[in-house]
């Protein structure tokens, strides 16, 4: 099983859409979960950091299930500049520092 | 601020040579880590070094090494190139704890020919 497992799509919606991405990890001793975003040809970017309680952050909402060892990601009202592709990102355990296990991301499309 | 910053922005190589990327992390960070990127897949960890030091290790060969200075910046080098070394490298940088958002620079991209 891969460390860290994401559908690579592309996920086509038209604009206002909601959509949904999951993702699963293998360790269940992982101790950080972010989702980052990155475009075409560029850098990563975080999006947001995925708490055991939930976040939200205006149209974003995201979820961490422990037991079930996985993360997911809404949007809602989808937005044309929100076409990307979304990095699933796991901080693995045992470590003092941050290293970064990345998914292979999820592309998104948004079309008027 | 300025942001993590990353030279060059293209290379072009063919197999056999050698390459330095380097790397200068956000003022105030001391923490730089270097990541493969190659197209189609999400970054692979190479290495993280915090005060000169290295701190972790990726799955990647010897032909992969790297050095930090003590102004914090950083030199990513590859021996005995491959055509499959052709990636996105990215330079991440943060403050050295666990917890610190990893910010990127723009990356280099490097074409083994």
């Amino acid at each position: 099983r891969k460390e860290v497992e994401q559908d690579p799509g592309p996920f086509n919606v038209p604009e206002g859409a909601t959509v949904a991405f999951n993702c699963t990890y293998s360790n269940s001793a992982s101790q950080s979960f972010f989702w980052y975003r990155q475009d075409c040809r560029k850098e990563p970017k975080l999006l947001m950091s995925v708490y055991s309680s939930g976040n939200e952050d205006g149209r974003f909402t995201a979820q961490l299930n422990r037991a079930s060892q996985y993360i997911s990601l809404l949007i809602r009202d989808s937005k044309l500049s929100d076409s990307a592709t979304y990095l699933c990102v796991v901080n693995p355990p045992g470590s003092g520092y941050s290293t970064l296990t990345f998914g292979k991301g999820t592309m998104l499309l948004v079309s008027p | 601020d300025a942001g993590v910053t990353q030279s060059p922005t293209h290379l072009i190589k063919t197999r056999g040579q050698h390459v330095t990327l380097r790397c200068s992390p956000i003022s105030g960070h001391k923490s730089v880590s270097w990541y493969q990127q190659v197209l189609g897949q999400g970054p692979q960890f190479i290495f993280q070094y915090y005060e000169k030091e290295e701190r972790g290790r990726g799955n990647f060969p010897d032909r992969f090494s790297a050095r930090q200075f003590p102004n914090y910046s950083s030199e990513l080098n590859v021996n005995a190139l491959l055509l499959g070394d052709s990636a996105l490298y990215l330079c991440a940088s943060t403050g050295g704890r666990a917890t610190d958002t990893q910010y990127f620079g723009p990356g280099t991209r490097l074409t083994v020919l």
